[in-house]
């Protein structure tokens, strides 16, 4: 069964890019026509959508960060990455990486990572 | 973007209870709603997607309803493991949006 694991500096300064990679395991990431989802969530709060990337490279963000966020795939690698710019404290969570499963015009978030936690402060 | 509104944000029930979980969007999505249960430390995990559709795996207790704007989640007998955080969420359109969490504790 396919497995998604985050990783990535658990420490970032204000105004640096944030880097992260999901790694796929269980599977090849360019077999299947997925998204692949980046979610976060800040330390006892609720959890905030960031974007997708398809298997083919399409994206599309929430657009309360499309301006600081790129998201690619790295089929060679079998990785998703997330990079988000000039981050604040605000930007300090847990992120996780999940795949959007499908059933006709119906999607969900199955398998999530673990999640990795980024604090940024300088 | 479409707002999903969780109530209530917290809920203290004993193990053997029937509990309802209800979710209300900003606009209609039809039956894209899923739910997802979290416990602590832990990623967020399906329970039931496509609005009632139980995961394979999960117990039948758990059931889903709904459609349009109006959806609730509920729980007919309350066991020791289901005390967690649970999360609605639309994906009828991006930006996906999640409620904003319902606490279920043991009384």
């Amino acid at each position: 069964q396919v497995q998604l694991q985050e990783s990535g500096p658990g420490l970032v300064k204000p105004s640096e890019t944030l880097s992260l990679t999901c790694t796929v395991s269980g599977g090849s990431i360019s077999s299947g026509n997925y998204y692949w989802s980046w979610i976060r969530q800040p330390a006892g709060k609720g959890l905030e959508w960031i974007g997708r990337v398809y298997t083919r490279g399409d994206t599309n963000y929430n657009p309360s960060l499309k301006s600081r966020v790129t998201m690619s795939v790295d089929t060679s690698k079998n990785q998703v990455s997330l990079k988000l710019t000039s981050v604040t404290a605000a930007d300090t969570a847990m992120y996780y990486c999940a795949r959007e499963r499908r059933l006709g015009s119906n999607n969900w978030f199955d398998p999530w990572g673990q999640g990795t936690l980024v604090t940024v402060s300088s | 973007d479409i707002q999903m509104t969780q109530s209530p944000s917290s809920l203290s029930a004993s193990v053997g209870d029937r509990v309802t979980i209800t979710c209300r969007a900003s606009q209609s999505i039809s039956s894209h709603l899923n739910w997802y249960q979290q416990k602590p430390g832990k990623a967020p995990k399906v329970l039931i997607y496509a609005a009632s559709i139980v995961q394979s795996g999960d117990p039948s207790r758990f059931s889903g309803s709904g459609s349009g704007t109006d959806f609730t989640l509920t729980i007919s007998s309350l066991q020791p493991e289901d005390f967690a955080t649970y999360y609605c969420q639309q994906s009828y359109t991006t930006p996906y949006s999640f409620g904003q969490g319902t606490k279920l504790e043991i009384k």
